[in-house]
C-alpha cells in the first residue's frame, strides 16, 4: 500500500524558504511513471496545486507561484521535495504530497509563515 | 482554460438527491475526480475516471459528465455526507492540475 508522509519545520520566517520533504513507502518513486506533487490549502479556503513531476522526469508548476517554486526528487531515498522562496503570510497552509487525481495524499503538514 | 468552477455552497435535505457541477473548458477532453473534505482532515477521493468509486466508498455517490461540465451526484445524502466537495482534473495541456473552489455541501 502506498503510503506518503510530509515532513518540515512548521514555522519559517517571511522572506525565508520554505522546506518540505515527501517519503513515499509502500512502493518505489521511480518505478512506474506516476505523476507526483504538492498540493497546498490555506486555513479556510480551497486546494491549490503547486507543482509535479513525472517519474520520467518532467517537472510542472503553477504559473503563479512558479518563479518561487523548486520540486526536487531524491530516488536514492525514495523521497521529493518542495522549496518555496520568499514567503509571506499568504503562504500559511497546509501543505499536502500527493498523487493528484488519486486516493494516494499524505496526511499534510501546517506551515505558518510569521516572524 | 485553466479553471474549473463550481458553486460555493448547496444544501440538501436528509435522504434526498444533490448534484454538484465543476464547469470547464478543459473537462470536455479529462476525466474529473471528486474529492470530500471533512473540517481537519485530507481530502477523500470519492469519484475517479469515468465513474469509478474507490473502496469502501458508499455507492449513493457517482460521477458523470457532459461537454464542459462534470457532475457529481449524491443519492439519498447522509448526515454525514456533509462536507466541502472539490472537483479535480487536469488543463488543456493535460501536464497542470486543476482544482475547483470548492462546493460546501449542507444536509438538513
Amino acid at each position: 500500500q502506498l503510503q506518503l508522509q510530509e515532513s518540515g519545520p512548521g514555522l519559517v520566517k517571511p522572506s525565508e524558504t520554505l522546506s518540505l520533504t515527501c517519503t513515499v513507502s509502500g512502493g518505489s518513486i521511480s518505478s512506474t511513471n506516476y505523476y507526483w506533487g504538492w498540493i497546498r490549502q490555506p486555513p479556510g479556503k480551497g486546494l491549490e496545486w503547486i507543482g509535479s513531476f513525472y517519474s520520467s522526469g518532467s517537472t510542472y508548476y503553477n504559473s503563479s507561484l512558479k518563479s518561487r517554486v523548486t520540486i526536487s526528487v531524491d530516488t536514492s531515498k525514495n523521497q521529493f521535495s518542495l522549496r518555496l522562496s520568499s514567503v509571506t503570510a499568504a503562504d500559511t497552509a497546509v501543505y499536502y504530497c500527493a498523487r493528484p487525481w488519486t486516493n494516494i495524499w499524505g496526511q499534510g503538514t501546517m506551515v505558518t509563515v510569521s516572524s | 482554460s485553466s479553471e474549473l468552477t463550481q458553486d460555493p455552497a448547496v444544501s440538501v435535505a436528509l435522504g434526498q438527491t444533490v448534484r454538484i457541477t465543476c464547469q470547464g473548458d478543459s473537462l470536455r477532453n479529462y476525466y474529473t475526480s471528486w474529492y470530500q473534505q471533512k473540517p481537519g482532515q485530507a481530502p477523500v477521493l470519492v469519484i475517479y475516471g469515468k465513474n469509478n468509486r474507490p473502496s469502501g466508498i458508499p455507492d449513493r455517490f457517482s460521477g458523470s459528465s457532459s461537454g464542459t461540465t462534470a457532475s457529481l451526484t449524491i443519492t439519498g445524502a447522509q448526515a454525514e455526507d456533509e462536507a466541502d466537495y472539490y472537483c479535480n482534473s487536469r488543463d488543456s495541456s493535460g501536464n497542470h492540475v486543476l482544482f475547483g473552489g470548492g462546493t460546501k455541501v449542507t444536509v438538513l
